[in-house]
């Protein structure tokens, strides 16, 4: 079965660099979320979207932006980024309604040098 | 405030032992769900159940069963039989009110 995908899966930037991660969600899911996880932490929500409008917004710094396409696939911009938004960058997409299982892709690991 | 709390950071069994993994929460929700997740060293995060408030019936599929207790706040996850590939961090989550909020996660580590 198709899975949620996410590209690039590494990525290197300098501080201050902008950066776009992409994620591409199962077929037929309408809702889009993505989650920021540090080296050892919990994964920590930063926005979501439902078709293609922001549905709720957690801990995302105002440095970042996301948006949600026509198709359904999402971008996280990220700019003037810091050594501290290295970080394991998690899209996951579920049908609608605000508590269906969401499913995770593999992830986007960014690292600023 | 929603939260969750799993208290057990570490965990390491001896293969084929069985291990539970405790997870409490809390929340001012009357319908609320409750998520495991398992992020393998590999680093994906892979859904296992979900449950919601209103069904305590215990739950099993396979080596994994959960224990969902509502009076005590407690939604455990054991693992019978423990092996090898069950080395993962493992998360329970909390959603009510559209945000999942995840515990700090229990590292089990299964020795051969």
């Amino acid at each position: 079965a198709a899975g949620v995908i996410q590209s690039p899966r590494h990525l290197i930037k300098e501080k201050r660099e902008t950066a776009t991660l992409k994620c591409y969600p199962i077929p037929r899911h309408d809702t889009v979320y993505w989650y920021q996880q540090g080296p050892g932490q919990d994964p920590q929500f930063l926005i979501s979207f439902y078709e293609k409008m922001q549905s709720d917004k957690g801990s995302i710094p105002d440095r970042f932006s996301a948006q949600q396409f026509s198709d359904y696939h999402s971008e996280l911009n990220m700019s003037s980024l810091e050594l501290g938004d290295s970080a394991l960058y998690f899209c996951a997409s579920s049908h609608r309604g605000r508590n269906q299982p969401q499913h995770f892709g593999d992830g986007t690991r960014l690292s600023i040098l | 405030a929603q939260k969750v709390t799993q208290a057990q950071t570490e965990i390491s069994v001896v293969e084929k032992e069985d291990v539970t993994l405790d997870c409490v929460y809390e929340t001012r929700d009357t319908t609320y769900y409750l998520f495991w997740y398992k992020q393998p060293p590999s680093g994906e995060l892979v859904f296992l159940i979900r449950r919601n408030s209103f069904d305590e019936q215990n739950e099993i599929s396979g080596r994994y069963s959960w224990n969902f207790q509502k009076s005590t706040s407690s939604f455990n996850f054991t693992i019978t039989a423990s092996q090898v590939v069950d080395s993962a961090v493992y998360f329970c989550a909390l959603s009510g009110s559209g945000q999942f909020y995840f515990g700090t996660g229990t590292s089990l580590t299964v020795i051969p």
